[in-house]
């Protein structure tokens, strides 16, 4: 599975846009990029996922260059209630195990 | 519709004791998973059921920890004798793709392991 890289944490204030940028160099041909979220004393929940391109929906876009050598989560005017912990994995195949890194920290302030 | 759900939420036991964690996926999904988190640590995958079959258990750490589901449903992990470095928070995710890429992953709250 491919090994994926991100900050550790980033700072942002409300209404702010946001972008955590993932690497993923040994990325395989069928490999999906897939991004959570995760509250403390929660579960990861599912934000978005995409192969190529631009993926977007109601909270988040997906950008994925050419090579798919990385990705980006762009959070459009972000708010406090978007402090959490941001996880991008990548894998391939449905029923297969998603493995997680170590996220980015967003701290959101006022 | 009914989510992921665990039980219990959070459970705190003796080193050597035996302790089970319970996990109700989204009714209809075959896919189950199990992952921990320990204190600080990420998040690790440790095993994976297709209905009641173990597709992947590679993250299983030793044999004290044992995961069953019967008939396909609900699963159970079962920690026997539970030693300190269990502690930590144990996930269940649950998700109905079988084809294509690999879909959403719907993660339960969590069951909060204490040992003492």
């Amino acid at each position: 599975l491919a090994k994926t890289t991100q900050p550790i944490s980033m700072d942002s204030y409300e209404g702010q846009e946001v972008n955590i940028t993932c690497s993923h160099n040994n990325i395989a041909t069928n490999d999906y990029i897939t991004w959570y979220q995760q509250f403390p004393s929660q579960g990861p929940r599912f934000i978005i996922q995409g192969y190529k391109t631009k993926v977007t929906n109601e909270v988040a876009s997906l950008f994925i260059p050419a090579d798919r050598k990385s990705s980006t989560l762009s959070l459009p005017r972000v708010s406090l209630s978007d402090t959490a912990v941001y996880y991008c994995l990548v894998g391939n195949q449905a029923g297969t195990a998603l493995i997680f890194g170590k996220g980015t920290t967003l701290s959101v302030s006022s | 519709e009914a989510g992921v759900t665990q039980f219990p939420s959070h459970s705190v036991i003796e080193k050597g004791q035996t302790v089970t964690l319970r996990c109700d996926p989204i009714s209809g999904h075959d896919n189950l998973y199990w992952y921990r988190r320990v204190m600080g640590k990420e998040i690790k995958f440790l095993l994976h059921f297709v209905k009641e079959s173990k597709q992947d258990e590679s993250g299983m750490p030793n044999n004290r920890f044992l995961a069953e589901r019967t008939g396909g449903t609900y699963s159970t992990l079962k920690v026997q004798p539970a030693e300190l470095e269990d502690s930590g928070v144990y996930f269940c995710a649950s998700s109905s793709r079988l084809a294509g890429g690999p879909g959403e992953l719907f993660f339960g709250e969590g069951s909060r392991l204490t040992v003492l």
